[in-house]
């Protein structure tokens, strides 16, 4: 079945670090891939989505590309704020069978210090 | 516009008592899905619904029970609570067609002692 595996966290930066979060992905076909954010207390936003293969899908200064080859959506950021400290999913929607169904990553703790 | 809206945040149970999560929408989405949040889990799929009537198992639903009365409404049943369940539980809708993004509520945090 599908599954999702990034790296685990937390990862802990200095404001203005660049930010890299591995995601890799194992379905059949074609997925669509996504990125959400969980701030403190609240629940998952969409952070971005990638629909096909070398799509890059860009939102609030984050970052990912959508590689088939590598089969793999690595979030990323040039210049982390305090209030990106979050924890980030990675998940995927297979083009065949459920379509409510998400399949998600463990999530990453983000930590962002001054 | 609310968007997905989730009563109640928290909840206390004791083993063995029953009780509803609700979850509400206002944007018209056909599809619904219910998610539990653990440590170190992701989210995992509970039960979902592709339109009101239609429902149907995710990957961890023994112990839920769902049911679609509405387009708005997808109540999640706890029968008999189990420390098993203690968890967060989210509530997301899915527009279906072309668009993919799912939006989640706020969550209901249960804790079953």
């Amino acid at each position: 079945g599908d599954s999702v595996t990034q790296m685990e966290g937390p990862v802990t930066l200095s404001e203005e670090a660049f930010l890299t979060i591995n995601c890799t992905y194992t379905a059949t076909g074609y997925p669509s891939l996504f990125w959400y954010v969980q701030y403190p207390g609240e629940g998952l936003q969409l952070l971005l989505k990638a629909t096909k293969a070398d799509d890059k899908g860009s939102n609030k200064g984050f970052e990912a590309t959508y590689r088939k080859e590598t089969t793999s959506f690595h979030l990323e950021k040039g210049s982390v704020q305090v209030s990106d400290s979050a924890v980030y999913f990675c998940a995927l929607r297979g083009d065949t069978g459920t379509a409510s169904k998400l399949t998600f990553g463990t999530g990453t703790r983000l930590q962002v210090t001054l | 516009n609310a968007g997905v809206t989730q009563t109640p945040k928290f909840q206390v149970l004791k083993t063995g008592q029953s009780m509803t999560l609700q979850c509400a929408q206002d944007m018209n989405h056909e599809y619904m899905s219910w998610y539990r949040q653990d440590p170190g889990m992701g989210l995992r799929l509970i039960h979902y619904s592709v339109g009101a009537g239609i429902t149907d198992q995710g990957e961890v639903p023994n112990g839920y029970n769902v049911s679609r009365s509405t387009t708005e409404d997808f109540p999640l049943r706890l029968l008999s609570a189990a420390p098993s369940q203690t968890s967060v539980y989210f509530c997301a809708t899915f527009p279906g067609g072309a668009r993919r993004e799912q939006y989640f509520g706020p969550g209901t945090r249960l804790t079953v002692t």
